[in-house]
């Protein structure tokens, strides 16, 4: 198993470019969650998803949209990118939203919009 | 590897010595309070978690505590290594089950 991955590692945006960050599982994980990591801060939860077609806000979802067509992949759009949103970007996933609390987390995209 | 933060607090333990982590949280609501490790370059790892009924569990070198009185979570950990050196987060879940809230972290130092 690969587990999460994520893609790409690194990028540097323009303001107002877009871009969407990668993310899949090969653990038929049913929830699935998009955080930020600012420095010196914990994570913020910014989308997660239950399941295929299904997905819902978390603490800091302005700026970008997420889908879920697919139990494996739960991509993250940015349309207009500020410097506000740059950060290490987290993925996650998770067997059991009710009883379990383990997420397992990809490797993390560092992103810088200048 | 990135920088998870530049002022987080800090905690420097000589190996072989034992370590003690501590957290403090907001939300009494909170069904579970759960511990992650970061080491540079890399995303959060699961190391124990622990439920609100709960005032210990214990895992391999690992201790959690809760303390609801005063709102406060301690990660003990024994005979700590050179490997455990990363930063420590303390989060909780919601009774909702699908959100978790993280801590800023502490920043463990292990000396050889």
């Amino acid at each position: 198993n690969a587990g999460v991955t994520q893609t790409p590692k690194f990028r540097i945006l323009k303001i107002g470019q877009s871009m969407t960050l990668q993310c899949a599982q090969d653990m038929n994980h049913n929830y699935m969650y998009w955080y930020r990591q600012d420095p010196g801060m914990g994570l913020k939860l910014i989308y997660y998803s239950v399941g295929a077609g299904i997905t819902d806000k978390g603490e800091v979802p302005n700026g970008y949209n997420v889908s879920r067509s697919t139990t494996e992949d739960f991509p993250l759009r940015l349309e207009l990118a500020a410097p506000s949103q740059t950060s290490v970007y987290f993925c996650a996933s998770s067997p059991l939203a009710g009883g379990g609390n383990e997420q397992f987390f990809g490797p993390g995209t560092r992103l810088t919009v200048l | 590897g990135e920088s998870v933060g530049l002022h987080l607090p800090t905690l420097s333990v000589q190996e072989g010595d034992n370590s003690i982590i501590n957290c403090a949280y907001s939300n009494s609501a909170s069904d579970y309070f759960i511990w992650y490790k970061q080491e540079s370059g890399k995303g959060p790892q699961f190391i124990i978690d622990i439920r609100s009924n709960m005032d210990k569990r214990q895992g391999q070198r690992v201790t959690v505590l809760l303390n609801k009185t005063v709102k406060h979570l301690s990660l003990q950990i024994a005979a700590t290594q050179p490997g455990d050196s990363a930063v420590y987060f303390c989060a909780e879940r919601d009774t909702g089950g699908f959100k978790t809230i993280f801590g800023a972290g502490t920043r463990l130092f292990v000396k050889a």
